[in-house]
Parts: C-alpha cells; sequence; structure tokens
C-alpha cells in the first residue's frame, strides 16, 4: 500500500519567516495530494491541494509543489502569522485508479508548526 | 455547508465492554470513513465505506468493525474495548463526484478505556 512520509514533525519559525513541509510517498500510481491543517483541539481541514498533472499552486501565503519523478511535494507557508502555528498533515491518493475506496486518503504523521511572535 | 457530527465528544469506558461511536453527515455524501488519531502517528485509516452497505478495511481494523445502514450514519463498533483503544476517533465523508477527494472531519471523540 501507499506510505508517505513527513518531515520536519515539528518546525518553530518566527512570525514573518517562511516554513517548508515535505513529503515523500511511495506509490507512483497516486494523483492526488492535499493538506490538511488542524489547530488545536479542532478538527483537520484542507488547506490546498494539488494534483498529478500540475508542478505548482499558490493560494495567498500558500503554496504546494509537487515532483512526480522524485515523488515529493512540499507545503511553502510564507509571511507565517501566529495564527499559521497547527498542526499540518500530507496526504496521497491513487484517485480514481484503485475502484472501490479510490478516494482514500494515506496521511502522513503531521507536522506541529509554531510561530513565535 | 457541510457537516460532520460525532455522537460523543468525550466517553469513558471499562475493558470488555462494547463501544459505538456514531457518525452522520448531512451532504449525501456516498464515502465515508473512521480514523484514530494518535500523537506521532497521524490519522491512520481504520475502516471506510463508499456506499450504504459497504465496507472496506484500513490500515488498523483490528478489534473494530463498521456499520453502514444508511447513507448519512456510519458507525464504528469496539466489540470489546481494550486500553489500547484509548484514543481520539476522527470520522470523515466525501463526496463520490465533482471534487470527491475532500475529506469533511467532525469534531472527534476523545475515547478513554479504563
Amino acid at each position: 500500500g501507499e506510505n508517505v512520509e513527513q518531515h520536519p514533525s515539528t518546525l518553530s519559525v518566527q512570525e514573518g519567516d517562511s516554513a517548508v513541509i515535505k513529503c515523500t510517498y511511495s506509490d507512483s500510481a497516486s494523483n492526488y495530494f492535499p493538506w490538511y491543517k488542524q489547530e488545536l483541539g479542532k478538527r483537520p481541514q484542507l488547506i490546498i491541494d494539488i494534483r498529478s498533472n500540475v508542478g505548482e499552486k499558490k493560494d495567498q501565503r500558500i503554496a504546494v509543489t509537487l515532483n512526480k519523478t522524485a515523488k515529493h511535494f512540499s507545503l511553502h507557508i510564507t509571511e507565517t502569522q501566529p495564527e499559521d502555528s497547527a498542526v499540518y498533515f500530507c496526504a496521497a491518493s491513487k484517485g480514481s485508479y484503485s475502484g472501490a475506496g479510490s478516494y482514500q486518503l494515506t496521511f502522513g504523521k503531521g507536522t506541529k508548526l509554531s510561530v513565535i511572535p | 455547508d457541510v457537516k460532520v457530527t460525532q455522537s460523543s465528544r468525550y466517553l469513558v469506558k471499562r475493558t470488555g465492554e462494547k463501544v459505538f461511536l456514531e457518525c452522520v453527515q448531512d451532504m449525501d455524501h456516498e464515502n465515508m470513513f473512521w480514523y484514530r488519531q494518535d500523537p506521532g502517528l497521524g490519522l491512520r485509516l481504520i475502516y471506510f465505506s463508499y456506499d450504504v452497505k459497504m465496507k472496506e478495511k484500513g490500515d488498523i481494523p483490528e478489534g473494530y468493525s463498521v456499520s453502514r445502514e444508511k447513507k448519512e450514519r456510519f458507525s464504528l463498533i469496539l466489540e470489546s474495548a481494550s486500553t489500547n483503544q484509548t484514543s481520539m476517533y476522527l470520522c470523515a465523508s466525501s463526496s463520490g463526484q465533482g471534487s470527491p477527494y475532500e475529506q469533511y472531519f467532525g469534531p472527534g471523540t476523545r475515547l478513554t478505556v479504563t
């Protein structure tokens, strides 16, 4: 099955600096890569995603890049703010290629980001 | 606005008890999922369902079963609770059409087995 590795497990940055979280996946058939943010005591929520036919996607201060050859993808947060402090999860899915259960996500173990004011 | 609700936020049960966790979604989603979340281990899939009465094992199904009798409701059952099942349990749902991949999570149930 798919295996998703995520690094680092914890990350502390000064407010205003950039943060980068990296993930690798094992199954070359995976074609969808979302990122979820989980604030303390709250449920995970999708913040950005990328499909395998796209190399980069940006949404304001958040961007995701994908390198299919190397099987890794990264989350970039610029101009970090205290409200960016949370646990971030990457995930991978094979989408429609796997039939039943094709929308199953395999998650990384998470990165706890702390933004220091 | 998608809403996924779970029957309890906190639950305390004794070893050996049968435990039911319920999840309800109001967006007519085809897919529903049960995860457990433990510190340092991320979100691990227990079971999922892509249709009524259909279920598939996830990565850690041992000690659990599920039931989906109606489209909007997905139940997780711990047949005989054990202390190593103390965890946060998260339910999620996703559509089978349009953008099928985004999963909407419930608030979670923190289960303690003593």
